[in-house]
């Protein structure tokens, strides 16, 4: 069985552009969360995602969004990347109440 | 506190036992769950356990929950050197069981 898979797994951008992240989950999982996890610190929340509406909101700014599509994966967006948003960026699919499980991650970097 | 917290850092030999502890905030957080992460790879579930259980056992794996504390543990018997990682407890505190509150990580070192 494939596991949530993540793309891409590296990527370098400059101070003020954009990025999207992909996220595929688990076959049979309908919902969605994001994570960042900034080197040295425990993942953080951004976003839940169920059935393709939102279910939950960490304390991100407005720059970070997301959406999910009909086969269920999902994309994070962030506008006006800071250097601050460098980190590893995290998806977890799951069952609506259940177990979370993670993928490898998408490594953002910016300079 | 708001935060969920661990130790840092915790040394062992292989062969010994491992327990790593943690404090949650919420009471009423309905999963609470241990996570394992390599350098440079993503997170890895090992075990969680239902907040209406004091204990659970998983081969090697014992959790122990204390709801009145709010604490976790987890117990690794005969640690060996690939336990070597990053532990992450997390609690959930929405209905949903998925939008997870991390603490900041206990790095297991095990030597031979």
């Amino acid at each position: 069985d494939a596991g949530v898979t993540q793309s891409p797994t590296h990527l370098i951008k400059t101070r003020g552009q954009q990025v999207t992240l992909r996220c595929s989950p688990i076959s049979g999982h309908k919902s969605v969360s994001w994570y960042q996890q900034v080197l040295g610190q425990g993942p953080q929340f951004i976003f839940q995602y169920y059935e393709k509406e939102e279910r939950g909101r960490g304390n991100f700014p407005d720059r970070f969004s997301a959406r999910q599509f009909p086969n269920y994966s999902s994309e994070l967006n962030v506008n006006a990347l800071l250097l601050g948003d460098s980190a590893l960026y995290l998806c977890a699919s799951s069952i609506f109440q259940g177990q979370a499980f993670f993928g490898q991650g998408t490594r953002l970097t910016v300079v | 506190g708001e935060d969920v917290e661990q130790s840092l850092f915790l040394s062992v030999r292989e062969g010994d036992s491992s327990v790593i502890n943690c404090t949650y905030t919420d009471s009423s957080s309905t999963y609470l769950y241990w996570y394992k992460q390599e350098p440079g790879a993503g997170l890895q579930l090992l075990t969680y356990i239902f907040s209406n259980m004091d204990m659970k056992q998983d081969q090697r794996l014992t959790v122990l929950l204390n709801k009145k504390d709010k604490h976790l543990s987890l117990r690794i018997a005969d640690t060996q050197t690939g336990d070597s990682a990053i532990y992450f407890c997390a609690e959930s505190r929405d209905q949903a069981g998925t939008a997870l509150i991390f603490g900041k990580g206990t790095t297991l070192s095990v030597s031979s």
